[in-house]
């Protein structure tokens, strides 16, 4: 156990609808990082908080957004989905601080677009 | 940008043999973090091993090594004594240390150990 939560496990949906997928980092953890986990793309870097701020930003869509609330924990949102947005979302967490910053994974949520 | 690369995209072995997962990288970053992660069949990405760039000496865990070539930007796993338990998917990481710190990951080796 890695001490990262993620909820839902599973969410089926459908096409145009929206869905937020929610992280708590370990504790003591100030960095919350999400990753998309798709078949034709493999393990993707959507985006990094550190405590409450947004530091960094990969491929992440238009249609998706983040915060990170003042408690540490994350949400994710997804909008106008579509059947290529089903996939592996994880959340990481680290420490934030430089020269220790292994990524904790939590165990996923499965996104199926129907 | 950096890339990773894993050139076997699966491969097998007998319990209790040794096998050697390959990894190679590009960056022009100098100090930077390089990883393996496991993910078994359950889907949850676990940290295998973990190697700074700045250090000479290979990183090790108990039964699982790397070997660290900085120059040939290459950065193999070694797993010894292979158990059932082994059988994932092998994915190589890389994060630099300054900017945006972003594990970036190469296409993962299925990796299964017969009995």
């Amino acid at each position: 156990d890695s001490g990262v939560t993620q909820t839902p496990k599973h969410l089926i949906t459908a096409t145009g609808q929206r869905v937020t997928l929610r992280c708590s980092p370990r504790s003591g953890d100030l960095s919350v990082y999400w990753y998309q986990q798709s078949l034709d793309q493999g393990l993707q870097f959507l985006i990094q908080y550190y405590n409450g701020e947004e530091r960094a930003k990969g491929n992440i869509l238009e249609r998706f957004s983040a915060q990170q609330f003042p408690d540490l924990h994350s949400e994710l949102n997804l909008s106008s989905l579509e059947l290529g947005d089903s996939a592996l979302y994880f959340c990481a967490s680290s420490s934030g601080q430089l020269n220790t910053d292994t990524q904790y994974f939590g165990p996923g949520t499965r996104l199926t677009v129907l | 940008a950096q890339t990773v690369t894993q050139s076997q995209p699966e491969m097998s072995v007998q319990e209790a043999e040794t096998v050697t997962l390959s990894c190679t990288y590009d960056t022009s970053e100098s100090n930077y973090y390089l990883f393996w992660y496991k993910q078994p069949p359950s889907r949850q990405m676990i940290l295998v091993i973990r190697q700074e760039a700045y250090k000479q000496q290979n990183a090790t865990e108990n039964r699982f090594s790397v070997n660290f070539q900085k120059a040939a930007k290459s950065f193999s796993l070694k797993i010894s004594d292979s158990q059932l338990g082994d059988t994932a998917m092998y994915f190589c990481a890389f994060m630099k240390i300054q900017g945006a710190q972003k594990l970036v990951f190469g296409q993962g080796t299925r990796l299964t150990i017969n009995p």
